[in-house]
């Protein structure tokens, strides 16, 4: 089953406006990365927060974390036609092997 | 190598037959991953090895999926008697293996079975 749930499942804003995504997980977390793809194919990381931090900046890029909520966001600053892509937020399960689970993703889609 | 290799980049296959999907992880990297996307679908667990430990396989969703990863490094995943709902890209990817460390994805294999 899914660990993460991207918000919305979609997104369509203006160059220059912000994007906000927002990811729920359902367990207990290591850390929570957010990743970016293009074209339907590899998958890009963007940055990675751990369980004990609540934010993070990279860039354009700031992510929270609300471990009490179980829930994280992504906000790109000043977007660009560029930033176009799918957006996934990934959680490494608190358990012995780390492994990575992905959310269903955000469609972000910037408009010249 | 300098990234995660996969191939075929693309394959289709008549239903019924069998296919392999290999994977080479960065030189080094401990864990390995392989996941499946359908079109405009997230990515689902398949399965993931790591180091010497026994692999965890509680994403495959039929028995008709195995995967191997021979010496640490190369992967391969195999589908049996491929059905049509097995059309998907799959994707590898590898990591260090260690806490708060990321993934590092090949380009998928895209399969499309007829």
């Amino acid at each position: 089953s899914q660990q993460g749930e991207e918000d919305p499942q979609a997104l369509s804003i203006q160059e220059g406006e912000n994007a906000t995504m927002n990811c729920s997980y359902k367990t207990s977390i290591n850390n929570l990365q957010w990743y970016r793809q293009n074209s339907g194919r590899g998958l890009v990381h963007l940055i990675l927060i751990r369980s004990n931090e609540r934010e993070k900046h990279s860039g354009r890029l700031r992510v929270t974390l609300d471990t009490s909520k179980k829930s994280s966001s992504l906000l790109i600053t000043a977007s660009r036609a560029a930033d176009t892509a799918s957006y996934f937020c990934a959680t490494a399960v608190v358990d012995s092997s780390y492994k990575l689970i992905f959310g269903s993703g955000t469609r972000l889609l910037v408009r010249p | 190598g300098a990234g995660v290799s996969q191939s075929p980049s693309n394959k289709v296959t008549e239903k019924g037959k069998d296919v392999e999907l290999r994977c080479d992880p960065i030189s080094g990297h401990t864990a390995l991953y392989w996941y499946r996307q359908s079109l405009g679908q997230g990515l689902e667990f398949l399965i993931y090895f790591q180091g010497n430990s026994a692999p965890d396989k509680s994403g495959l969703p039929s028995d008709r999926f195995s995967a191997e990863r021979t010496g640490g490094s190369v992967s391969t995943l195999t589908i049996q008697r491929t059905q049509q709902e097995d059309s998907a890209v799959y994707l590898c990817a590898s990591s260090l293996g260690a806490l708060n460390t990321e993934a590092f994805f090949g380009q998928g294999t895209r399969l499309t079975v007829v």
